[in-house]
């Protein structure tokens, strides 16, 4: 059980262009949502937590005119990387949580952002 | 110096060999976490605990709440258990999870 799809698990586009990635939850209603960024190998950095029906919080330092996310039902949430350049290339990482007490975290397989 | 301090940084083992992977942390928790990534960069959450031991296969995770530490054990490790293990912890006044830096595991047959 609590299995989290992530989609696209890769990506290569020119610079410029906006990219939607995907966040669900297969087997569960997640109502909270965490968008993740790793660098090479570097720990995962938390971008920001959203949970269902209300606007994300952003971590300090990560625009949030820059990463739009939407977490609109209880299965999904996406992220949206606008006018991506070079510097968003980078590996991005989404995980699900349900209500209720401490719940372990639900990890997506991850996306590899390439920009050209 | 980091909340979440995990060690070795690097390990190699021969297939067969137990492992211990160490991790200290000095702030208050909720509980904490034992996470594997694969290569390809996948995530996958081995244990959550707040206090004693766990199992799961050939895997073993102990926490020490007095000491603020927790380990987790492989035993009669195989390849595929090569991976990078990650320890984190929920704090108590939020829900963020604090990692460690991770723990590169190499298994060689």
């Amino acid at each position: 059980g609590a299995v989290v799809s992530q989609h696209p698990s890769w990506v290569i586009c020119k610079s410029g262009t906006s990219v939607k990635i995907e966040c669900r939850s297969l087997d569960f209603q997640a109502t909270t949502m965490f968008w993740y960024r790793q660098f090479p190998k570097q720990s995962l950095m938390l971008m920001a937590t959203s949970n269902e029906g209300s606007k994300a919080t952003y971590e300090q330092g990560v625009e949030k005119d820059k990463f739009l996310i939407n977490h609109a039902s209880l299965t999904l949430s996406t992220l949206t990387v606008t006018s991506a350049h070079p510097e968003d290339s980078s590996f991005y990482i989404c995980s699900a949580r349900w209500a209720g007490g401490n719940q372990p975290q639900h990890f997506g397989d991850g996306t590899r952002l390439s920009i050209l | 110096k980091n909340e979440v301090e995990q060690s070795p940084q690097n390990l190699t083992a021969q297939e067969g060999e137990f492992i211990t992977i160490n991790c200290s942390y000095s702030v208050g928790i909720s509980a904490l976490h034992w996470l594997q990534q694969h290569p390809g960069g996948g995530i996958v959450s081995l244990f959550m605990l707040s206090s004693g031991k766990k199992k799961h296969g050939r895997l073993i995770a102990t926490i020490n709440i007095q000491e603020k530490h927790s380990s987790l054990h492989i035993t009669a490790s195989h390849p595929r258990d090569s991976a990078v293990y990650i320890c984190a912890v929920s704090s108590y006044n939020t829900d963020k999870l604090i990692f460690g830096t991770g723990t590169r595991l190499q298994v060689f047959p």
